[in-house]
């Protein structure tokens, strides 16, 4: 069984701070990688997609993976109220394995900015 | 460009109905899914169309059907809705089958089956 795991928080950051949101996964084949953005009764929403070992930036996201770790991050500069939300972790199976083409989800952290 | 649009929006049900989910995606993608998400259990894939044509089996598919009607649109159907049932449905899209494709969600589909 393909696990992804995040920790469920709640997280809570004062507006500005730089809010760190962490995922580990369990195949060490994966390739691919999402974080989605839930707000409270709506649909996940994509935000960034990661698929090489490093950072990738885009705006106030940066997602950062360590294949090796088997750890992918996601951090939110100058967070704002607005970022409160729960933060999707999603992978992608391997090419050849069951999985693949197939996403697996984490439960999901929940991120709350006080202002 | 409406992306993945999903109707009803609600929907209860009593115990033994049937209901189809209806599910549309604008995009020109070859790729479809459908999702149920509840709590503590996360977002759990319950069908998907890799291609028009085909579908297949994901993590919860008991008790559903699916139809993938042409490239746009795939149906989820209850045959005999259950109480476990109860959930939010998402529909889901991708340019493509297989690794790094992104997936789009809709607005989702609330069920309660009493």
């Amino acid at each position: 069984q393909k696990e992804v795991e995040q920790n469920s928080g709640p997280l809570s950051v004062p507006e500005g701070a730089i809010a760190s949101l962490n995922c580990t996964y369990s195949d060490r084949v994966s390739q691919s990688f999402f974080w989605y953005r839930q707000y409270s009764g709506k649909s996940p929403e994509l935000i960034m997609s990661i698929y090489s070992n490093g950072d990738k930036e885009d705006g106030r996201f940066t997602a950062q993976l360590n294949k090796a770790s088997q750890y992918v991050s996601l951090l939110i500069r100058d967070s704002q109220p607005s970022d409160s939300a729960t933060y999707l972790c999603a992978v992608n199976g391997d090419a050849g394995g069951t999985s693949y083409g197939k996403l697996t989800f984490g439960q999901g952290t929940i991120l709350t900015v006080h202002p | 460009n409406a992306g993945v649009t999903q109707t009803p929006k609600f929907q209860v049900l009593k115990t033994g109905q049937s209901m189809t989910l209806q599910c549309a995606q604008d995009m020109n993608h070859n790729s479809m899914y459908w999702y149920r998400q509840d709590p503590g259990m996360g977002l759990r894939l319950i069908y998907y169309s890799a291609s028009e044509g085909t579908t297949d089996k994901g993590e919860v598919p008991n008790g559903y059907n699916v139809s993938r009607l042409n490239k746009r649109e795939f149906s989820l159907r209850l045959e005999s809705a259950a109480p476990s049932q109860t959930s939010v449905y998402f529909c889901a899209s991708s340019e493509d089958w297989g690794q790094g494709y992104e997936q789009y969600f809709g607005p989702g589909t609330r069920l309660t089956v009493t």
